[in-house]
């Protein structure tokens, strides 16, 4: 069955940077672009941009502009989605999902920026 | 402030009917499709309609999604309790090199 898997939570302070992973399985990695979504507390759903295995192009939201970069490593059909020079309204659950229909998420990873 | 815009809530009893609106423009909804999803608190959403009107298999036929113009809805009849959850609709926005939008979230009360 498809599952996207995500890295743990993670504890950061304001100006550095953060990395999750998610991790793809019972698909084909490379048939299907996976998007990053996050969710502050208390708002909604934020699209943050994405990224097409395949071909490694990318695609990202003008408010994350210069400070997140998507990539991915095929060999371990693993996304990552890097944000930096985090600040405390950046503390959320971040969400991976696949395909243009985000028809499979993975479980969330909660990213809590403070000092 | 969300580019499609929901109403912040919504309520209905069992077995009831209501109806959840999503509001866009000629950039995201005029010209593709809408998508909707289902969010409970600690869980990861679920895709409930794509393509307009389409549903995945294993979702209900209780819900159902339509468009018209730039706006779309989701319907969902003979309401349960388990439907209570935050719901999002979302579409590609054609402006700028493209990007997703979805719309601030409708959140559904079974009362």
């Amino acid at each position: 069955q498809v599952q996207l898997v995500q890295s743990g939570a993670e504890v950061k302070k304001p100006g550095a940077s953060v990395k999750v992973s998610c991790k793809a399985s019972g698909y084909t990695f490379t048939s299907y672009d996976i998007n990053w979504v996050r969710q502050a507390t208390g708002q909604g759903l934020e699209w943050m941009g994405w990224v097409n295995p395949n071909s490694g192009n990318t695609g990202y939201a003008q408010k994350f502009q210069g400070r997140v970069t998507i990539t991915r490593n095929t060999s371990i059909s693993t996304a990552y989605m890097e944000l930096s020079s985090l600040r405390s309204e950046d503390t959320a659950v971040y969400y991976c999902a696949r395909g243009y229909s985000h028809d499979y998420w993975g479980q969330g990873t909660l990213v809590t920026v403070s000092s | 402030q969300s580019v499609l815009t929901q109403p912040p809530s919504a309520s209905g009893t069992p077995g009831q009917r209501v109806t959840i609106s999503c509001s866009g423009s000629s950039s995201n909804i005029g010209s593709n499709y809408v998508f909707w999803y289902q969010h409970l608190p600690g869980t990861a959403p679920k895709l409930l309609i794509y393509r307009n009107n389409l549903r995945p298999s294993g979702v209900p036929d209780r819900f159902s999604g339509s468009k018209s113009g730039t706006s779309a809805s989701l319907a969902i009849s003979g309401l349960r309790s388990e439907d209570e959850a935050d719901y999002y609709c979302a579409a590609w926005d054609d402006s700028l090199s493209g990007f997703w939008v979805f719309g601030g979230g409708t959140k559904l009360t079974v009362l």
